[in-house]
């Protein structure tokens, strides 16, 4: 059974600029969450997406964004990029709100984005 | 406001001693769940438990163990007989009731992480 994956894996940006991520969950996975992770901050929660629905969101400025396809891959945007925005993001998927439930996230490796 | 602190930042043993991991959580809700993933260097984190604030039993997983203590709103984790690849990050992470949609354990909220280095 494939993981989550995350594309890219690495990207260098320089600020200003915009950049996408994208994340498919595991097979049957309709809910997926991102997570911000660095040094300085640790793992923050930016938004949960179920069913093509945002129903959580964290504590982040509107230039981060994201959505839901049909397919329940998710893709999440940040726009107008800082120096502070260098770091690794996190994609989850789970089980969540379905039968089978276990409260477990499932990872992907992230991807670590560097702005200059 | 919730709030998870690992107050350990960086741990390091000799292969086959024993570790514990501190854990200590803030939250003004009856119910809740913790949690304890591991993040090896490859960056993902990987899932090694779920307690519900209702069941204060202890666990042990093999070499794992935790002890969840509602009195000291403690869930520390026990690694006996550390092997070198118990080396990683471990992060202790509480669930935000107020974000529970239909089970949803989407949001969580991260310790700032243990990082544990097993000599061999």
């Amino acid at each position: 059974k494939a993981g989550v994956t995350q594309t890219p894996r690495y990207l260098i940006k320089t600020r200003g600029q915009q950049v996408t991520l994208s994340c498919s969950p595991i097979s049957g996975h309709r809910s997926v969450s991102w997570y911000q992770q660095t040094p300085g901050q640790g793992l923050q929660f930016l938004f949960e997406y179920f069913s093509e629905t945002q129903r959580n969101k964290g504590n982040f400025p509107g230039r981060f964004s994201g959505r839901q396809f049909s397919n329940s891959r998710s893709e999440m945007n940040v726009s107008t990029l800082e120096l502070g925005d260098s770091a690794l993001y996190l994609c989850a998927s789970s089980l969540a709100g379905m039968a089978g439930n276990t409260g477990e996230l499932f990872f992907g490796e992230g991807s670590r984005l560097t702005v200059l | 406001a919730q709030k998870v602190t690992q107050a350990q930042t960086e741990i390091s043993v000799v292969e086959k001693e024993d570790v514990t991991l501190d854990c200590v959580y803030e939250t003004r809700d009856t119910t809740y769940y913790l949690f304890w993933y591991k993040q090896p260097p490859s960056g993902e984190l990987v899932f090694l438990i779920r307690r519900n604030s209702f069941d204060e039993q202890n666990e042990i997983s093999g070499r794992y163990s935790w002890n969840f203590q509602k009195s000291t709103s403690s869930f520390n984790f026990t690694i006996t007989a550390s092997q070198v690849v118990d080396s990683a990050v471990y992060f202790c992470a509480l669930s935000d009731p107020h974000s529970n949609y239909g089970g949803s354990q989407g949001n969580l909220i991260f310790g700032k992480g243990t990082k544990l280095s097993v000599k061999p």
